[in-house]
């Protein structure tokens, strides 16, 4: 049981290329979520899927896109990369739509753009 | 709208000191509250969530918090701390129907010998 995986752990960016963070779960999670961690400000969260084929917009979307491939993998876009998203990247995931349920964390994807 | 609000960044205690990482929040109807724990390099884990059951709750590694309403707090307790629990910790309160966490901006627990 691998849990939340994420793809790649580290990648470097030119202002204006673009990139897929991949994320899969293996616990037949129903929601899965992207998070963006900067220092001083906690997690932010980017875009949610509360089910297959739905995606949400979270408190910070812009300059991101998101695709529910399936039930395990939820991936996140940056179409023209920015200085302004440099950030750690968590993809989370969840069991069905209840707001006490455990979200369980990925080990992240580090970014930086140039 | 919730939110979180963690009283200091950096948080030093002596090994075997006691731990107290607090946590307000804002919500216009009863809170589901989490903390969460990072250690470095890796993603966030569950330390122990209140849900509305027993105000007092215990969590891994000897963790607990306890949930006051008339103080809109959810402070962090460990009564001894261990080398080991040097890491950074998030409070988050859970919004809406589909779990949806708003975190606080973290406190970073340091424990010297």
């Amino acid at each position: 049981n691998a849990g939340v995986t994420q793809t790649p752990k580290f990648q470097v960016l030119k202002t204006g290329q673009s990139m897929t963070l991949q994320c899969a779960q293996d616990m037949n999670h129903n929601s899965m979520y992207w998070y963006r961690q900067d220092p001083g400000m906690g997690l932010r969260l980017i875009y949610y899927s509360a089910s297959e084929g739905t995606t949400d917009k979270g408190e910070v979307p812009n300059g991101y896109n998101v695709s529910r491939l399936n039930k395990r993998e939820f991936s996140l876009r940056l179409e023209s990369a920015a200085p302004s998203q440099t950030s750690v990247y968590f993809c989370a995931s969840s069991p069905p739509r209840a707001s006490t349920d455990t979200q369980y964390f990925g080990p992240g994807t580090r970014l930086t753009v140039l | 709208a919730q939110s979180v609000t963690q009283l200091g960044s950096h948080v030093s205690v002596s090994e075997g000191a006691l731990v107290l990482l607090r946590c307000n929040y804002s919500s216009s109807v009863p809170p589901y509250l989490f903390w969460y724990v990072q250690y470095p390099n890796q993603g966030l884990q569950l330390l122990l969530k209140y849900t509305s059951a027993a105000t007092l709750v215990k969590g891994i590694n000897g963790f607990e918090a306890e949930f006051k309403k008339s103080e809109t707090s959810f402070h962090l307790t460990k009564p001894s701390a261990h080398m080991s629990d040097a890491a950074e910790y998030f409070c988050a309160v859970s919004e809406g129907g589909y779990n949806k966490l708003i975190f606080g901006a973290g406190t970073r627990l340091a424990v010297h010998p």
